[in-house]
């Protein structure tokens, strides 16, 4: 069983509109979370990451939260553009270079 | 900095060849990882190295699969004999270990296709 759950497994939304996407784990010990997005054709890149200590980080428009008591991440996206369009992928470390992927949620914005 | 760069960015080969993968980490960076994607199974580490040296293999799935990496700045990963359930996108990624959140910056990956 995965150690990584994210949820929903695709969404499309219309340009403009908010989302937020889940990432639930069982990842222990826990070191950090990611989140990554990763265009169709390359390789993911780097959004957020998030210690133990940290429940919330902004990088433009979107806002990663961590709730490490629960053991739950979200990744919400503001004001959506057609270029948010990808998969993202939750990634969480038990310790350095030791890390469990998610499958990805793959987000189609629409005009 | 260019990024980390692999070559070839596809390659299409029959059953049984083998296929020699390449990458160049960023300069700078002491640790380097291949991946595997596959729509079935998602992003899956297959080896990583630190400081040059294969640090955690246990991701690489059979005998058929080597990497090597003779200096910073080169690794290969080789499948030999290729086959077709070997078809993925194969990504290389580099850090820094060491203070900080050694974020991983990945390279543009390699299409393999086996016939």
């Amino acid at each position: 069983k995965n150690q990584v759950e994210q949820s929903p497994q695709s969404l499309i939304i219309l340009e403009g509109k908010n989302c937020t996407l889940q990432c639930n784990y069982t990842v222990s010990p826990f070191s950090n979370l990611r989140w990554y997005k990763q265009d169709t054709g390359r390789g993911p890149v780097s959004l957020t990451i998030m210690t133990f200590s940290e429940n919330t980080k902004s990088n433009g428009r979107y806002t990663a939260t961590l709730d490490a008591d629960t053991k739950q991440s979200s990744l919400h996206i503001t004001a959506s553009q057609l270029s948010d369009s990808a998969s993202y992928i939750c990634v969480v470390s038990a310790r350095t270079n030791d890390m469990r992927f998610g499958a990805g949620t793959r987000l189609t914005v629409k005009p | 900095d260019a990024g980390v760069i692999q070559s070839p960015r596809h390659e299409v080969t029959e059953m049984g060849q083998e296929v020699t993968l390449r990458c160049k980490p960023i300069s700078g960076h002491n640790s380097l990882f291949w991946y595997r994607q596959t729509m079935m199974r998602g992003l899956e580490l297959l080896i990583y190295f630190n400081n040059n040296v294969p640090i955690d293999d246990s991701g690489m799935p059979e005998d058929r699969f080597s990497a090597k990496m003779p200096n910073a700045s080169f690794s290969t990963l080789k499948i030999q004999p290729s086959e077709p359930r070997d078809s993925a996108v194969y990504f290389c990624a580099s850090s820094f270990m060491g203070r900080g959140s050694n974020e991983q910056f990945f390279g543009p990956g390699t299409r393999l296709t086996v016939l």
